[in-house]
């Protein structure tokens, strides 16, 4: 079974710029959602993605967008940076259209810093 | 947004000591608890998904309970091992594809 993978590992950006990250998800998992992780915070949605849709989105500006693939890997993109966020982005796939009470796979994450 | 709150923030305890820690979120709309164990420089783990008020669950020395009428889960960890050194969270949800959670109860384990 392949766990669930990002990357990459670490990530420095100016602010302005745009940035891209990468999740492959557990086999046989095809919703994938994304959470940021600020220092000091617990996890929060940004959003999540079932058969290349958007299938829910957290408190999080446009600039936030993200993509699913036929192979149900995906990508988070940040555009226009700022400081703040800077963080752990968690990507975690599941089980199709869980309500909610299947556990989340979590990759080991991105740590994004922008300067 | 649901306010799911966790304490202690953290806690040193003694090699073979239990402990436990606390969970807490609305009790309105609630639909599942789930409690994930995260080791530094590894991916949250997860440990429990719990939906019925009253469900208790077990996986080795570590039990969690379910309380969704006054909203709130324990967490309990029987003999602490250096191993079950870790930052374990909760989440709640109401049933949409997001997971709300706390900040985490960071345990250190003392040998």
């Amino acid at each position: 079974e392949t766990g669930v993978t990002q990357s990459p590992t670490h990530l420095i950006k100016t602010r302005g710029q745009q940035v891209t990250l990468r999740c492959s998800s557990q086999s046989g998992h095809n919703t994938v959602s994304w959470y940021q992780q600020a220092l000091g915070q617990g996890p929060q949605f940004i959003f999540q993605y079932y058969r290349e849709e958007e299938n829910g989105r957290g408190n999080f500006p446009p600039r936030f967008s993200g993509l699913q693939f036929p192979n149900y890997s995906s990508e988070l993109n940040v555009n226009a940076l700022e400081l703040d966020d800077s963080a752990l982005y968690l990507c975690a796939s599941s089980l199709p259209r869980s309500r909610g009470d299947s556990p989340l796979h979590f990759g080991n994450g991105t740590r994004l810093t922008v300067t | 947004i649901l306010n799911v709150e966790q304490s202690p923030q953290s806690l040193h305890v003694q090699e073979g000591d239990s402990t436990n820690f606390t969970c807490s979120f609305p009790s309105s709309n609630f639909y599942a608890l789930h409690w994930y164990r995260w080791e530094t420089a590894k991916s949250p783990e997860a440990l429990f998904v719990m939906t019925l008020n009253g469900d208790e669950k077990k996986k080795g020395r570590i039990s969690a309970t379910l309380n969704t009428k006054e909203g709130y889960s324990y967490l309990y960890i029987k003999g602490s091992q250096p191993e079950d050194s870790a930052t374990y969270l909760c989440a709640s949800t109401t049933g949409a594809n997001n997971l709300f959670f706390g900040t985490g109860t960071r345990l250190t384990v003392i040998p």
